[in-house]
């Protein structure tokens, strides 16, 4: 099946740093993908859409400067948290799917962002 | 955007048991589909079920089935012969179509264990 691979799974980065989070289909072409964050023991929330070659469509309350959103080719986006502070710190998990497949979101492992 | 409930934050089953776990959800749209996704303590989402609205007929997967109540706007999981390894967090999630873009609209999650 498809496979999504995120890196890196954790990391820790200093408060004031930014930090770039990959998103990669191994082996489909992802025309979206979605970006979600995920507080402990909650549920996931939304943060952008991104299509291939265009903006990133961000939802609302989303800091689009501080959550920059690359999706440069059909198999990789990217997530750079900019100026990052201790807020920040939380787990992000892209997703994606391949043109309008019905059900066809596949996820990353997500990444552990802490912020110190 | 869809809202939706999922009414029982944790639930726990013993082994073999069966359980349901419960979600409602707000829509305008006719046509859409219907997820449900459990993560497990890996944090790796993973499908397990989803759901056509306009089929009538309900979904199943193996072990894991729904009854799907459109008019009420209803979407339960029901899991038989319940294992260890179902042990996890389970989240509804409706489809929304807007524009080119498909999204996922995540409920508040249900705490599932498994105990011997």
């Amino acid at each position: 099946g498809a496979v999504v691979s995120q890196h890196p799974s954790w990391v820790i980065c200093k408060s004031g740093t930014s930090v770039k989070i990959e998103c990669r289909s191994l082996d489909f072409q992802a025309t979206t993908m979605f970006w979600y964050r995920q507080f402990p023991k909650q549920s996931l929330m939304l943060m952008a859409t991104s299509n291939e070659g265009s903006k990133a469509t961000y939802e609302q309350g989303v800091e689009k400067d501080k959550f920059l959103i690359n999706h440069a080719s059909l198999t990789l986006s990217t997530l750079t948290v900019t100026s990052a502070h201790p807020e920040d710190s939380s787990f992000y998990i892209c997703s994606a799917i391949a043109g309008d497949v019905e059900g066809g979101y596949t996820f990353g492992s997500g990444t552990r962002l802490t912020v110190v | 955007a869809q809202t939706v409930t999922q009414s029982q934050p944790e639930m726990s089953v013993q082994e073999a048991e069966t359980v349901t776990l419960s979600c409602t959800y707000d829509t305008s749209e006719s046509d859409y589909y219907l997820f449900w996704y459990k993560q497990p303590p890996s944090r790796q989402m993973i499908l397990v079920i989803r759901q056509e609205a306009y089929k009538q007929q309900n979904a199943t997967e193996n072990r894991f089935s729904v009854n799907f109540q459109k008019a009420a706007k209803s979407f339960s999981l029901k899991i038989s012969d319940s294992q260890l390894g179902d042990t996890a967090m389970y989240f509804c999630a409706p489809r929304e179509l807007t524009g080119t873009a498909s999204k996922l609209t995540f409920g508040t999650g249900t705490r599932l264990q498994v105990t011997l």
